[in-house]
């Protein structure tokens, strides 16, 4: 069956130090995947898109790799701060290739 | 810049009572989509809409029903509520197929089920 897998622990750490965070899948081929941001009580905001032949993209203080080899999709934000603490998300695209299907987050907090 | 607006944001419901969730997009976007996210499970997908005039079931549909009544809305339709169906609903919208472009969220509404 197709698996998206996200930490389910908490990720903690100290204010500007770099935060990564591991997206793996299964039985995926995925054309592309994307990060979205969400926090409490709001819905996902869309964060960065990357595509099977891009191997690295970047906006800003965020940063994601996609290995379609290995199956995985880290997501990197540098200089990290206190107002980036909130859960993020992986998705992919279904086979119909109409809609995302998510992983079920990683919670991030950075603390001062 | 109203993006996606989806009404109610609360809503309590009674075992069997019915209810239509109601969500629209100012975006003129052709696809629309419902989640349903719960604690530890994630948003799953429960009707997708690629285009106006086409509805499709995600991963979980049973329990609702969805019209797309034009291009900017979307429904969810609850025909008799039990308590599995407490959850928070997002709808989301997207220019074309959601791999290729953003999605954009509602702010979600909560429904309890007692």
């Amino acid at each position: 069956s197709q698996k998206i897998e996200q930490n389910s622990e908490a990720l903690n750490i100290q204010e500007g130090k770099t935060a990564t965070l591991t997206c793996n899948y299964t039985n995926y081929s995925p054309a592309y995947l994307q990060w979205y941001r969400q926090d409490p009580g709001r819905g996902p905001v869309f964060l960065l898109l990357i595509r099977e032949n891009e191997k690295e993209k970047r906006k800003e203080r965020l940063k994601v790799t996609f290995d379609t080899t290995l199956k995985q999709s880290l997501f990197h934000i540098t200089a990290s701060q206190p107002a980036d603490s909130a859960t993020y998300l992986c998705a992919l695209v279904t086979n119909s290739g109409y809609a995302l299907n998510f992983g079920k987050g990683t919670s991030l907090l950075v603390t001062p | 810049n109203a993006g996606v607006t989806q009404t109610p944001k609360f809503q309590v419901l009674k075992t069997g009572q019915s209810m239509t969730l109601q969500c629209a997009q100012d975006m003129n976007h052709n696809s629309m989509y419902w989640y349903r996210q719960d604690p530890g499970m994630g948003l799953r997908l429960i009707y997708y809409s690629a285009s106006e005039g086409t509805t499709d079931k995600g991963e979980v549909p049973n329990g609702y029903n969805v019209s797309r009544l034009n291009k900017r809305e979307f429904s969810l339709r609850l025909e008799s509520a039990a308590p599995s169906q407490t959850s928070v609903y997002f709808c989301a919208s997207s220019e074309a197929r959601t791999g290729q472009t953003e999605a954009f969220f509602g702010q979600g509404t909560r429904l309890t089920v007692v």
